[in-house]
This record gives structure tokens, sequence and C-alpha cells, in this order.
């Protein structure tokens, strides 16, 4: 079955330390990607896409994420994190654009909380 | 207000009871989506409409869900007959393109 996994239920860093959430997708070809942010009772803010091209992205807050077709990854890194990144964030696919509108498929979240 | 608005923030309701649920998408844009986030199911999917097409009901789970969209604009979910197992945040999503924005949600108790 079509599925995203966030294998990290919840990761602890430091501030300043790095950061990278872990992002896999099963789905026969390469779907549309995407990374979601929620803080406490808000919506969710989109932090980058990847459609196609460059596999590095670039993304608001500092974010970035590379897309690695063979290992099926859509990975989101940030080199120093800042307390206020302290979120869930969601990795989410569409698997395609045509026919079915862009029905986002969502993985389970990862919590993010930052040590000062 | 450039953004999503979803209306009431908070709802708390008694099983068996109807609930309505408001969206206001973005000016101009034509698709629409609703989805709920709760604690067993995560976030799924539940109805999505673009311009004066059909809408993809695909991700509701009963007939005790139903939504509309009047005018191509303002859209409302309904839940008749609520249950406990109702009790999520239900978040609405509009589209231009490809880049969905999202309201901040109404959270919805069923006791």
């Amino acid at each position: 079955a079509q599925s995203v996994t966030q294998p990290d239920i919840h990761i602890t860093v430091s501030e300043g330390a790095s950061l990278e959430l872990r992002c896999n997708y099963s789905y026969g070809a390469t779907p549309y990607l995407f990374w979601y942010v929620q803080s406490p009772g808000q919506g969710l803010q989109l932090l980058l896409k990847y459609f196609s091209g460059d596999t590095l992205v670039q993304g608001i807050k500092g974010f970035e994420a590379e897309f690695k077709r063979s290992q099926s990854s859509f990975n989101l890194r940030k080199p120093s994190v800042h307390w206020s990144d302290a979120a869930e964030y969601f990795c989410a696919v569409v698997p395609d654009f045509t026919g079915g509108g862009n029905k986002l498929t969502f993985g389970t979240g990862t919590q993010l909380k930052v040590e000062l | 207000g450039a953004g999503v608005s979803q209306s009431p923030s908070n709802k708390v309701t008694e099983k068996g009871k109807d609930v309505e649920l408001r969206c206001d998408p973005i000016s101009g844009h034509t698709a629409l989506y609703w989805y709920r986030q709760s604690l067993g199911q995560g976030l799924e999917f539940l109805i999505y409409f673009q311009g004066n097409s059909a809408p993809d009901k695909s991700g509701l789970p009963s007939d005790r869900f139903s939504a509309e969209r009047t005018g191509g604009s303002v859209s409302t979910l309904t839940i008749q007959r609520t249950q406990q197992e109702d009790s999520a945040v239900y978040l609405c999503a509009s589209s231009g393109y490809n880049e969905q924005f999202f309201g901040p949600g109404t959270r919805l108790t069923v006791l």
C-alpha cells in the first residue's frame, strides 16, 4: 500500500545543534513531496516542497530537504536549530496531480523538542 | 485577512447532536480540502472540491459526514449524530495551484 513513514515520533536536540528529520515514502513513481510544520494550536505551515529538478530544495526558516530517489526518502534538515523550531513536523506526499487533485497523504509526524 | 479562516475554533457537543464547521478559503482559490487530525488516525483527507466539479468524497469516514461548497467559496462540513470517535481537529485548506494553505482548524469535542 502507498504510505509515508516518519520513523521518529519524538526528537530532542539542543539549541544550535543540527537537525535531520526522516521521511520515507512507498509509491511506484516519484510523488510530489512536502514538509509542513505545526506549532501548538496552529494550522499547518508549508516549509518546502519538491516536484522535480534539483534534488536539494530550500525552504523557509532555514530548512532544506533532499530528495533521494534510490532511498525513497525526503529528509528535512537544518544546520542550527533555534528554540522557536520546537513543533511537530509532517512529511506529506501527493501521488500525482492528474485526476485526483492534490490530496495530501501525511506521515504520522515527528515532535521536535529543543533544549536550551 | 489573506489566510484561510475556520469557525468556530472550538466546538463542544453532546453525542448524537449535529454540528456544522465552516471554512472560508483564500479568495480566488478554486480548490478546497477538508482534513481531520486525531490522535488515533493522524492527519487524514476527508473531501476535496475543485471548481464546479463533483467533489471527491473518498475520504469521508461514514455517511454521517457531508460537506458543501456554496458559490465556489465558503464550505461547510456537517457531521450528523456525532459520536465520540468524531472528536478531532478538522482542518480546511485551499489551493490555487499546487500548494495548500491551511486554516487554524476547528477542535471538535464530542461528550
